[in-house]
């Protein structure tokens, strides 16, 4: 596609239901980036794939959040039983990927509340 | 703990006059560095980067200025127009490791005035 899309653009849920996040990238870009952005804060990295695996998962908060990107391109971010504290927006970005220092092209978020 | 930092939560300029947005950043191995804009509702849409092997890098009216061993960058815009009110993000890489993962000031609102 033309640009990164993030869908929902808005998810309201109840306190411990389950949430997936979908994004789907830049055609073309195998490096794919999941943020999360809280009121006031700056985009705070969550996961990064490099084609299907996950190479740094090292900003997911807990067990709770998981992502998969199966095929490469689509990616899916999966929060369980969710809580206040993981309202937020969340921000999907992609690059080409590489030796070298890529810019990331941000999709406009998911604003996820959770109640 | 704040590796990258914008300590001006918000700045407010004439239009036509200058801008500058400051950042700060601890991080020795961060070698390269981006500002990204963004306006409600959209995500961050990127701006001008600049390697640490350079302290300038010009883009039109925007010019980011890197000074490595203060760990410190600026952004520049001149003349300044009413459609730069936006956030700015100040963000920084490593290419040694972590791919291309950046990490994120807090932003600073700028508005422009006519």
């Amino acid at each position: 596609g033309a640009g990164v899309s993030q869908t929902p653009s808005n998810k309201v849920t109840e306190k411990g239901k389950y949430v997936e996040l979908r994004c789907d990238p830049i055609s073309g870009h195998t490096a794919l980036y999941w943020y999360r952005q809280s009121l006031g804060q700056g985009p705070e990295f969550l996961i990064y794939f490099q084609g299907t695996g996950a190479a740094d998962d090292s900003g997911l908060p807990n067990d709770r959040f998981f992502a998969v990107r199966p095929e490469g391109s689509v990616s899916t971010l999966k929060i369980q039983r969710t809580e206040r504290g993981d309202s937020a927006v969340y921000l999907c970005a992609s690059s080409p990927g590489g030796s070298g220092a890529n810019v990331l092209t941000f999709g406009a978020g998911s604003r996820l509340t959770v109640l | 703990d704040q590796q990258v930092k914008q300590n001006s939560p918000s700045l407010s300029v004439q239009e036509g006059r200058i801008s500058i947005l400051n950042c700060d950043y601890t991080n020795s191995m961060f070698d390269y560095f981006l500002w990204y804009k963004k306006y409600p509702a959209e995500g961050p849409t990127f701006l001008i980067s600049i390697s640490s092997i350079k302290d300038k890098n010009e883009d039109g009216r925007f010019t980011v200025f890197l000074n490595k061993s203060a760990k410190h960058l600026s952004l520049h815009i001149v003349p300044s127009q009413p459609g730069d009110s936006a956030v700015y993000f100040c963000a920084a890489g490593g290419l040694t490791g972590g791919g291309n993962k950046l990490t994120f000031g807090t932003g600073t609102q700028l508005k422009v005035e006519l």
